[in-house]
């Protein structure tokens, strides 16, 4: 069975610096999707940035990117230019062809000002 | 254009009570998903409707849970004879198709079984 990993419950980071969170998962499967959901305390799951496990390129979406390590299994995200409003519980998710998404437990992002 | 909504947003009701959720996706997303999420944890699967039809029910935790889409758009989470176990908060989920779309998330509905 899969398994997605958050070995960071909480991260804090000052405005304008840049804070890395870390998720590593487990799957025998080669090709599938990965993704990076943020929650605030709306509870509106929002999703902050998506990679193909085919394509080697990292995404990247303004602020965020992501270091994809296939072979380590290991897929970080990166938050540039830390703002106030990306204080929020950030999730790892990962799905394969037609199934659902297999979320981490979280990592919860405290921006200070 | 509108997102996912789910009705009511909270619900309180008593151990042994029955109780709907309600989510209606967004116009023309064929794959619908249903998740629990429990206080500082992440969304877990419990259902997943591709068009009318449960695709995959492996995540309903046990036979007092049911789901239904009739008519491939709104679906109806049910739960029968609550127990306090079953405080949490409803996801749904839509997508346009079930293969490595983005799934664009509704609000939730936070049950608490008193």
């Amino acid at each position: 069975a899969q398994t997605v990993t958050q070995s960071q419950p909480e991260m804090s980071v000052q405005e304008a610096e840049t804070v890395t969170l870390s998720c590593t998962y487990d799957t025998s499967e080669n090709n599938y999707y990965l993704f990076w959901y943020k929650q605030p305390p709306s509870r509106q799951m929002i999703l902050v940035i998506r990679q193909e496990a085919y394509k080697q390129q990292n995404a990247t979406e303004n602020r965020f990117s992501v270091n994809f390590q296939k072979a380590a299994k290991s897929f970080s995200l990166k938050i540039s230019d830390s703002q106030l409003g990306d204080t929020a519980m950030y999730f790892c998710a990962f799905s394969q062809a037609g199934t659902a998404l297999i979320f981490g437990k979280g990592t919860t992002l405290s921006v200070s000002s | 254009g509108a997102g996912v909504s789910q009705t009511p947003s909270n619900k309180v009701t008593e151990k042994g009570k029955y109780v709907e959720l309600r989510c209606d996706p967004i116009s023309g997303h064929t794959a619908l998903y249903w998740y629990r999420q429990s206080l500082g944890q992440g969304p877990e699967f419990l259902i997943y409707f591709q068009g009318t039809g449960a695709a995959d029910d492996s995540g309903l935790p046990n036979d007092r849970f049911f789901a239904v889409r009739p008519e491939g758009s709104v679906s109806t989470l049910k739960i029968q004879r609550t127990e306090r176990g079953d405080s949490a908060v409803y996801l749904c989920a839509s997508s346009l198709e079930g293969q490595g779309h983005e799934q664009f998330f509704g609000p939730g509905t936070r049950l608490t079984v008193l």
